[in-house]
């Protein structure tokens, strides 16, 4: 049973750029979660992604957007980047598990450091 | 929003000791509440949770325990082991989006 992947595990970008992160939900899982950990905080939570569209947002502009693919991929992108964009990048994912209703319990990816100089 | 709030920062025990760790949260209708632990450089890794219809639960050294009135739940980790050393988040959840608190670092002195 594959758990929650994502790619890449560190990322260099520099004041402006923009980058894409990747991410590939559990086996069985339909929901994809992105949250913001930065160095010695709780991780923030970024958006979540259900059935290809957005289905909730917390307090992050819109720099940050995202996409759900047909297969439950997810991907993360941030525009104009700030050095305060520096962090790990945590994807989480959840949803039907051997046929039972939508679970809130999600499980986390390994993430993806960005560094931004 | 939801706000976490989770004390202590920070928590040093004697291997064998127990430690507690307790989180308040603010928005009455988060159901769900996990908690995570993470080792340094990994993922977070889900070691129990509580649903709000459910006052304590228990899996083998941990318990947490859940009280809605006041909003406020808590770990307990019993007979600590040296691979009890870590971060431990709490986290309360409404509608699937998860609000975490700010961690806890545990370390267990041998």
């Amino acid at each position: 049973d594959a758990g929650v992947t994502q790619s890449p595990t560190h990322l260099i970008k520099t004041r402006g750029q923009q980058v894409t992160l990747r991410c590939s939900p559990k086996s069985g899982h339909d929901t994809v979660s992105w949250y913001q950990q930065a160095l010695g905080q709780g991780p923030q939570f970024i958006f979540q992604y259900y059935e290809e569209e957005e289905r909730q947002r917390g307090n992050f502009p819109d720099r940050f957007s995202g996409h759900q693919f047909p297969n439950y991929s997810s991907e993360l992108n941030v525009n104009a980047l700030l050095l305060g964009d520096s962090a790990l990048y945590l994807c989480a994912s959840s949803g039907q598990y051997r046929g039972l209703a939508i679970t809130d319990t999600q499980y986390f990816g390994p993430g993806t450091r960005l560094t931004v100089l | 929003g939801e706000n976490v709030e989770q004390h202590p920062s920070t928590l040093s025990v004697q291997e064998g000791d127990s430690a507690v760790i307790k989180c308040t949260y603010s928005d009455s209708a988060s159901n769900y509440f996990p908690w995570y632990k993470q080792e340094l450089g990994k993922r977070p890794q889900l070691i129990i949770d509580i649903r709000s219809n459910v006052g304590e639960k228990k899996d083998q050294r941990i318990a947490v325990t859940l009280n809605k009135t006041a909003k406020h739940f808590s770990l307990h980790i019993t007979e600590t082991q040296p691979e009890d050393s870590a971060v431990y988040f709490c986290a309360a959840s409404r509608d699937y989006k998860l609000s975490f608190g700010a961690g806890t670092t545990v370390t267990v002195r041998a």
